[in-house]
Parts: structure tokens; sequence; C-alpha cells
């Protein structure tokens, strides 16, 4: 069964330092998502990707976040500065179309910021 | 503020009987609704959508849609001990990429 595949599965940096996170997507889906989930809270939305640019993006995902799709196969999450509240969860999700009917999840990445 | 409310629990049930979990949302405009199942420390795993009001059934999972009055329902029939796991409403908005999660109910069956 095809599946999202995001590295590495933890990540431990210092705070100030750049983070870049990684994930391939199901090969035929064309819709990209980063969330994110602070321990005990919510699953919370930070930016979807299509055609090689952002669909939407939520308030979380300031200046400090990128997203690029540098080759055929990779979907990256840049934090630039990291902060101790960026410690969270992040996960990517890839769907066919622009409706998240069949969005799939990977299985995380969890950052946390000493 | 789009906001999807849910209790958070814990729901317990014993086996073989029905769980009941219920959300709200606040955006009248919204379309699509979505049910996840997570196991701690695990990713979102999707158990249905639905997009229209009244029931749609899968299996031991039904979903219910009130859109009148802004609710959302799933039911799961004949619990099992593995359906023990927090369970996450979803809305999608007008704009149709991004998903607001509720907090979700976590859900303990007893064998």
């Amino acid at each position: 069964e095809p599946e999202v595949t995001q590295t590495p599965s933890h990540q431990v940096t210092q705070m100030g330092q750049e983070v870049i996170l990684r994930c391939v997507p199901i090969s035929n889906h064309l819709y990209f998502y980063w969330y994110r989930q602070i321990l005990g809270q919510k699953v919370e939305f930070l930016v979807s990707f299509y055609n090689n640019e952002i669909s939407e993006k939520s308030e979380i995902f300031d200046d400090q976040f990128s997203v690029e799709r540098p080759d055929g196969s990779n979907f990256t999450l840049k934090i630039r500065s990291t902060k101790l509240e960026d410690s969270a969860m992040y996960f990517c999700a890839s769907s066919e179309g622009p409706r998240n009917t069949e969005a799939f999840f990977g299985q995380g990445t969890r950052l946390t910021v000493v | 503020q789009k906001e999807v409310e849910q209790n958070s629990g814990p729901l317990s049930v014993p086996e073989g009987a029905i769980a009941s979990l219920n959300c709200t949302y606040s955006d009248r405009g919204s379309q699509s609704f979505f049910w996840y199942r997570q196991y701690s420390g695990k990713s979102p795993e999707l158990i249905m959508f639905i997009y229209s009001n009244g029931d749609k059934e899968d299996g031991r999972f039904t979903a219910q849609l009130n859109k009148a009055s802004q609710y959302v329902s799933l039911l799961i029939r004949d619990s099992q001990p593995s359906d023990s796991a927090t369970y996450l409403c979803a809305v999608e908005g007008q704009a149709g990429t991004a998903l607001i999660f509720g907090k979700g109910t976590t859900l303990s069956v007893s064998s």
C-alpha cells in the first residue's frame, strides 16, 4: 500500500538553528500539506501546496517557515530559526485531488527544540 | 475563527457496546467533514468522510451530519478494545485545502 514517508522520525535541535523536515508524498498525489501537533493539543494546519506554490497557509505559517518541492519526489518544510514553542510532531500529508477526501498522513517527525 | 469542538472524554464503553462521538463546528460554510483515528504517538488515520446531511455507514462505523445544527457524529457499533484511541473530528473549509481539527475524544473500550 502506498504511503507518505517522513524523515527523520525524531529531530533534536538547538534553539535558533534551522531545521528541514522531509516528506516523500505518494507518487501520483498532487496536493501536499503540513500539519503540526503540539503534545497534548490538537492537530493544526500549517500550509497546503499545489503546482509548486502555496495554496493556503495558516497564521502559524509565518516568515520563519517555508516549503519547497526541490525535486519530483520530496516535499520539505524549513523552519529558519527554531523556537522552543516549535517543538511538536509535524505531519506531512498528500492527496490526489484538491479535497482532503483521501488525504494520507505520514508517520510524523517529532521535533524537539532545546 | 473557525472552531471544531469535541468532548475530550475519556469515553468509556464495554466491549460490544455502541460508542457515540460528537462534534460541533462554527463555520456554517463548511462543506466536508472527516473522522480520523489517532493512536498515541501515531499519525491520524482517516476513518470516514461525509458531505451530505444524514447518515453514512461503513462497516461498524456510521457518520451522521446535520448541517442546520452544525453537528457531526460518529457511531462505532460492536466496539472492540482495538478501537481504543483518540477520535479526531476535522472540517474542511470553503477553500478546500485546510482541515480544521478538533482536540479529539479519547475512547476506551474495556474487554
